[in-house]
């Protein structure tokens, strides 16, 4: 089954741990992305990556972190959480297409810092 | 300048009537496409129609459509027949040129949409 997985689902964390969000695609995408989601902001893309060893900035990078070492793996690196970082974080991945390339989205990873 | 507006934070639509999502867009870019995602209360976010600028008609898929005026830069969302499932936040998207020239998604805030028995 085509998907996308994040790990893990859940995360309760506290302020300055650092912590790895997980993400991984099972259908040969080069394009990944990392979406923070909060309240009435709909979703703001963090990073993104067109493949491996490319990576950009997106609309709200500061104080995340990502790498791309294999086509598959995508994963979303706190350094030093705040309480700020609170959200629901969301991978996707894509086709290099036009305009009309649909995003594949994991099933979301819910992150408080305390 | 917001990209994406959706002007409706919450909505109450009554089971088996029809229902419009608005979403208005901002983009100067001649090619583009709208998107509209679904998010249940499980969290997970699906995909349920797509519009490109070029396209002649209006998008369809099943019980949705999509109302798509380009003079007045709307792509609303059209559900018909509303079901208690339909029940959910309601995301509309945009990305201006194509993802391999790194054009990200940009979405509004979203409508929640609650369906009445």
């Amino acid at each position: 089954e085509a998907q996308v997985t994040q790990n893990p689902r859940y995360l309760i964390t506290v302020t300055g741990k650092k912590l790895t969000v997980t993400c991984s695609q099972n259908m040969n995408h080069e394009y990944m992305s990392w979406y923070r989601q909060d309240p009435g902001l709909g979703l703001r893309q963090i990073y993104y990556s067109m493949n491996v060893e490319v990576t950009d900035k997106g609309d709200v990078p500061e104080g995340y972190k990502v790498s791309r070492k294999e086509k598959r793996n995508f994963p979303l690196i706190l350094e030093s959480p705040s309480p700020n970082q609170t959200s629901l974080y969301f991978c996707a991945s894509s086709t290099m297409a036009g305009e009309n390339a649909e995003a594949f989205f994991g099933q979301g990873t819910r992150l408080t810092v305390v | 300048a917001q990209k994406i507006t959706q002007t409706q934070p919450g909505m109450f639509v009554q089971e088996k009537e029809a229902v419009t999502l608005d979403c208005t867009y901002d983009t100067s870019d001649p090619s583009y496409g709208l998107f509209w995602y679904k998010q249940p209360s499980s969290g997970e976010m699906i995909f349920l129609i797509y519009q490109g600028s070029y396209d002649q008609q209006n998008a369809t898929e099943g019980r949705y459509s999509l109302n798509f005026q380009k003079a007045r830069k709307s792509a609303n969302l059209v559900i018909s027949a509303s079901q208690l499932g339909d029940s959910a936040m309601y995301f509309c998207a945009m990305r201006e040129g194509p993802i391999y020239a790194g054009n990200m998604l940009t979405f509004g805030g979203g409508t929640r949409l609650m369906v009445k028995p």
